[in-house]
């Protein structure tokens, strides 16, 4: 596809249940990143992928979640044991190089019920 | 505290109104971004710039890198450009750091 993918666009888990998002970025793009948006709210750092590599994974709020992007292409953001505050969109962005425009993904909005 | 501060929060307009949101972000941030988000929709990128200005249809963005501070500018508004921007600074290790985003209401 021309632009970056996530699926699902929309996620529904019961509190406790385990999740995965995924994101497939433009073909070749080397940075992959990940970030979390609560309602009203502007988007937060999650993680950072260069290549295969997860150079910063500063931004995860906690163990429970876990990101990787094993081939450096397609990325999975995984949630363990969800929780209410889990409740975002999630989006998934790439760029070709440092230093370059990021391309945004639609999201996949988790709910957490 | 964080590192990009937009204003304003909110901003309503009539169609043809020239509007203008304000960014502000702190040391150590080497670029912008300027984004779009419609509600329920992802966020489209609409201008990276580490200086200058630059300019794409109705669309203006200029940076003062002495001030830090970013404008992005839209000239004879419509209601189509009602959406949520967001202003986004590049860091060290190359992630974003976003402001609040304004919420753009062009009235018809």
């Amino acid at each position: 596809g021309a632009g970056v993918s996530q699926s699902p666009r929309y996620k529904v888990a019961k509190r406790g249940q385990d999740v995965a998002l995924r994101c497939d970025p433009i073909s070749g793009h080397v940075s992959l990143f990940w970030y979390q948006q609560a309602l009203g709210q502007g988007p937060e750092f999650l993680t950072y992928f260069q290549n295969e590599a997860q150079l910063d994974k500063s931004g995860l709020p906690s163990d429970r979640f876990f990101a990787e992007r094993p081939e450096g292409s397609v990325s999975t953001l995984k949630i363990q044991r969800t929780q209410q505050e889990d409740s975002a969109v999630y989006l998934c962005a790439s760029s070709p190089f440092l230093n370059t425009e990021a391309f945004f993904g639609q999201g996949t909005r988790l709910t957490v019920v | 505290k964080n590192e990009v501060e937009q204003s304003p929060q909110n901003l309503t307009a009539q169609e043809g109104e020239f509007i203008t949101i304000n960014c502000s972000y702190s040391v150590g941030i080497s670029a912008l971004h300027w984004l779009q988000q419609h509600p329920g929709g992802g966020i489209v990128s609409l201008f990276m710039l580490s200086s200058g200005k630059k300019k794409h249809g109705r669309l203006i963005a200029t940076i003062n890198i002495q001030e830090k501070h970013s404008s992005l500018h839209i000239t004879a508004s419509h209601p189509r450009d009602s959406a949520v921007y967001i202003c986004a600074g590049k860091a060290a290790g190359n992630k974003l750091t976003f402001g609040g985003g304004t919420r753009v209401l062009v009235k018809p």
